[in-house]
């Protein structure tokens, strides 16, 4: 089976830290991989794609970065984080024009 | 006008009650579309796909007007476990990736 794991569940950082979240992929080779990001109450917001293996293709201009090092593993950070960092970031994997399919996402609160 | 656009609700319905959410999108080139459902705090997941000559699965029917630019999801016959907030997605033909939308999505409470 395919399986998405993320960590960490849940993640407390102050202003201005960094932050690095990680997301595999088992089961599957060659996934589009996403980083999106929910905040409070809103819907979800694409912020990167992945369609192979150092290729990342950002949607927001942000203080927030990807990269995939490996073909299952694609990684969101960031230098410095902001209050509006804060939220729920989900990773997800799909092949194409087709369905899409979420781990199950780090909970950031920015202090 | 936005991509993808739901009613935000919320709806509140009695179990055994019958209830539509409808969808609308702005790019007629859309080639995909799909309902997810999302429990608090939680990830969202598949509920079903929609297709033009309609799509049912138990209790659940999606259907999709390529005409008017809409998709719609019945729900027969609730559940208190249908309480949940149901996304509208969208996927846009690749200009160098395809382009997923997610509608803001619609609450769901279904109460005894």
């Amino acid at each position: 089976s395919q399986t998405i794991h993320q960590w960490p569940a849940t993640l407390v950082q102050p202003v201005g830290s960094p932050l690095s979240l990680e997301c595999t992929v088992e089961g599957t080779s060659n996934p589009n991989l996403y980083w999106y990001r929910q905040a409070a109450g809103r819907g979800l917001q694409l912020l990167f794609y992945s369609v192979g293996i150092g290729q990342i293709s950002s949607e927001v201009p942000q203080n927030l970065s990807a990269s995939r090092p490996q073909d299952r593993q694609f990684i969101l950070s960031s230098k410095k984080l902001l209050l509006s960092d804060s939220g729920f970031y989900l990773c997800a994997r799909g092949q194409g024009g087709y369905e899409q399919y979420f781990g199950p996402g780090t909970r950031l609160t920015v202090t | 006008r936005k991509e993808v656009e739901q009613d935000p609700g919320p709806f509140n319905v009695p179990e055994g009650a019958t209830v539509a959410f409808n969808c609308t999108y702005s790019n007629s080139a859309s080639q995909s579309f799909f309902w997810y459902r999302q429990d608090c705090r939680k990830e969202p997941k598949l509920l079903m796909s929609v297709y033009s000559s309609g799509n049912e699965d138990g209790r659940f029917t999606a259907q999709l007007n390529r005409a008017s630019q809409y998709i719609s999801l019945l729900i027969r016959d609730s559940k208190l476990s249908d309480s949940a907030t149901y996304l509208c997605v969208v996927i846009l033909p690749p200009t160098g990736g395809f382009k997923t939308i997610f509608g803001a999505g619609t609450r769901l409470f279904v109460k005894a």
